[in-house]
């Protein structure tokens, strides 16, 4: 276990809608990131929060968006969903503001999205 | 063109072979490279981590990475069906550092057959 909390683990909806995925970082970390995976682009970067300020964006569609809240914990949304946005989203955590010493991230286990 | 390229397999093997997998990367600043490991329905976890070229060796895992051919490759001697996963190479430089995160290949999917 990662000690990274990620909900809902699946989650089924129609092409148009709204979601709201969440993640809680290890106890203590103070960056998130958010990752895509798919299958056919692997694990893309989307965004990454430290201590409630974004700190970079990677490949994240203008249709999403992200914040980490003051207990830390942080919400990606995901609108006007498309075929295209069905995959694995991973949230990740790690104690420095960036990416240091091992290069090591904590990961969840991942919210499915299927839109259909 | 990707940063990171890896062949996205599958890749099978008999119990107790020896597993050589690869990435090439093309972004000369990276200097810091990792190997993650994913089990299904799992997220990934930090399998080694190499600084700079040379070998890493951890157990039964060897990390080797030649930045001359920007070639980063993992050994796995003796396999078990315990490694049957999806193996990420991942990589970031010093402009990465605080600014952006890992940049990581597409995985490649490892079945060891008892």
């Amino acid at each position: 276990d990662s000690g990274v909390t990620q909900t809902p683990k699946h989650l089924i909806t129609a092409t148009g809608q709204r979601v709201t995925l969440r993640c809680s970082p290890r106890s203590g970390d103070l960056s998130v990131y958010w990752y895509q995976q798919s299958l056919d682009q692997g694990l893309q970067f989307l965004i990454q929060y430290y201590n409630g300020e974004e700190r970079a964006k990677g490949n994240i569609l203008e249709r999403f968006s992200a914040q980490q809240f003051p207990d830390l914990h942080s919400e990606l949304n995901l609108s006007s969903l498309e075929l295209g946005d069905s995959a694995l989203y991973f949230c990740a955590s790690s104690s420095s503001s960036g990416i240091a010493g091992t290069g090591e991230l904590f990961f969840g286990e991942g919210s499915r999205l299927t839109v259909l | 063109q990707k940063e990171v390229e890896q062949d996205p397999g599958p890749l099978s093997v008999p119990e107790g072979a020896i597993v050589s997998l690869n990435c090439t990367y093309s972004n000369s600043a990276f200097q810091y490279f990792m190997w993650y490991r994913q089990y299904s329905r799992k997220g990934p976890e930090l399998l080694m981590y190499t600084y700079s070229s040379g070998n890493k060796e951890d157990g039964r895992f060897t990390a080797q990475v030649d930045k001359s051919s920007k070639y980063i490759s993992l050994f796995i001697r003796d396999s078990q069906p315990s490694d049957s996963a999806t193996y990420l190479c991942a990589a970031f430089g010093p402009q990465d550092t605080g600014r952006r995160a890992l940049t990581f290949g597409s995985g490649t999917r490892l079945q060891v057959q008892p």
